[in-house]
């Protein structure tokens, strides 16, 4: 099925482990975002890009990094994790105006 | 300031009213979309506009690119239509609201 395949769908982490958050989409979409959303908080950007080698920072970058190496797999990675970037995590992409957006299942993160 | 203001934040409304929620945003965009995220969390894009209106179903959304601001309508409201209804503009990048969180009682 078309669409935006986030992995994992849960992750428990200690304080200081790493990880990536996977995002891929099959629908050759060039803008591709994550977003973190905190229990009862709307979604704010963490990253973005807008093509394969072009990736930008959002309003909370810190903590995290990206890579756009193509088109389809925009990968997130956690390093040294903290309690503070225990979050849902969602995974999005676009492109043009001819459709809308659409999101990845998200990944519920906690850091113990 | 917020570059993308929702309101109401919270609306509880009785089933069959007519809703409305407002998104007014203050940054230049090439588009505006209206989403939905369920209790479960998924979310789920409703709508895509950069003028005029569109309708599915039972919700109608309009935007005015000059006064920069856009209105969700949900007619004959329902409790399955409970849900945060988000407003996200784009010009690269995706920006949002804070949500408006819907609750419809039978």
């Amino acid at each position: 099925n078309a669409g935006v395949t986030q992995t994992p769908k849960f992750r428990i982490l200690k304080i200081g482990q790493s990880m990536t958050l996977q995002c891929a989409q099959d629908m050759n979409h060039n803008y591709m975002y994550w977003y973190r959303q905190d229990p009862g908080m709307g979604l704010k950007l963490i990253y973005y890009s807008v093509g394969a080698g072009i990736t930008d920072k959002g309003e909370v970058p810190n903590g995290y990094n990206v890579s756009r190496s193509t088109t389809e797999d925009f990968p997130l990675r956690l390093e040294l994790a903290a309690p503070s970037q225990t979050s849902v995590y969602f995974c999005a992409s676009t492109i043009g105006n001819a459709v809308g957006a659409f999101f990845g299942q998200g990944t519920r993160l906690t850091v113990v | 300031k917020n570059e993308v203001e929702q309101s109401p934040q919270n609306l509880t409304a009785q089933e069959g009213e007519f809703i409305t929620i407002n998104c007014s945003y203050s940054v230049g965009i090439s588009a505006l979309h209206w989403l939905q995220q369920h209790p479960g969390g998924g979310i789920v894009s409703l709508f895509m506009l950069s003028s005029g209106k569109k309708k599915h179903g039972r919700l109608i959304a309009t935007i005015n690119i000059q006064e920069k601001h856009s209105s969700l309508h949900i007619t004959a409201s329902h409790p399955r239509d409970s849900a945060v209804y988000i407003c996200a503009v784009r010009d690269q990048k995706l920006v949002f609201g804070q949500g408006t969180r819907l609750t419809i009682n039978p």
